[in-house]
């Protein structure tokens, strides 16, 4: 069956880069997403990957792209403390299924 | 912008109370969906519905209903609450069938 694997914690110092890793099991998936979630708050689009692109990067964020193991990551340039939350990676399996999500990684940013 | 809204931030209802949550999404989706959010557990699928009074069940649907009655509202009902559906409710709504899906604020809801 579908399934996104994420680990469950990282923590990194305020100016570092932050990589958050994720991998999902349906070959078939033709978008993946990582959405940010707050405290206390719903879940935001952060972005999204088409499953024809190996990397895609909006401003101080880059996602790869690993078809062939399954593997995307998101990584967070020049870490800020406002970037501390919840960090969920999801994928759409194939056929008209909702999005399937990981457990989420929480981001802890130490100043 | 999408805008999806819940009717309320935080609840505390009793046991054995029925209890409704709403949802309202503003941009004409066809597809609304309800997860509960539990720490160590990530999100769990309740419920969702591809069209008005259609419904199909998630991975968690046991103790909870839905109603769509109309397109741009998704109702959650808890027949009989219990405490052990003390959560984060979030509501999302997405177009077509591989869209974007878009997050309300999530009632935390909890039951004594």
């Amino acid at each position: 069956g579908e399934d996104v694997e994420q680990s469950l914690f990282l923590s990194v110092r305020e100016g570092d880069s932050s990589v958050i890793n994720c991998t999902y099991t349906d070959s078939s998936s033709t978008y993946l997403y990582w959405y940010k979630q707050e405290p206390g708050a719903g879940l935001q689009l952060l972005t999204y990957i088409f499953s024809n692109m190996d990397m895609k990067q909006d401003q101080r964020l880059t996602v790869l792209l690993n078809k062939k193991d399954k593997h995307l990551s998101l990584r967070i340039a020049d870490t800020q403390t406002g970037d501390s939350a919840i960090y969920f990676c999801a994928e759409i399996p194939s056929g008209n299924t909702p999005l399937v999500f990981g457990k989420g990684t929480r981001l802890s940013v130490i100043a | 912008d999408v805008k999806v809204t819940q009717s309320s931030r935080y609840l505390v209802k009793r046991t054995g109370e029925k209890v409704f949550l709403e949802c309202v999404q503003d941009m004409d989706h066809e597809n609304m969906f309800w997860y509960r959010q539990d720490p160590g557990l990530g999100l769990r699928l309740i419920y969702f519905s591809y069209d008005v009074k259609m419904k199909e069940k998630g991975d968690i649907p046991e103790g909870y209903s839905v109603s769509r009655e109309k397109k741009e509202r998704f109702s959650l009902i808890l027949e009989s609450a219990s405490t052990n559906q003390t959560s984060m409710y979030l509501c999302a709504s997405s177009s077509g069938t591989r869209g974007t899906q878009y997050f309300g604020p999530g009632t935390r809801l909890l039951v004594l």
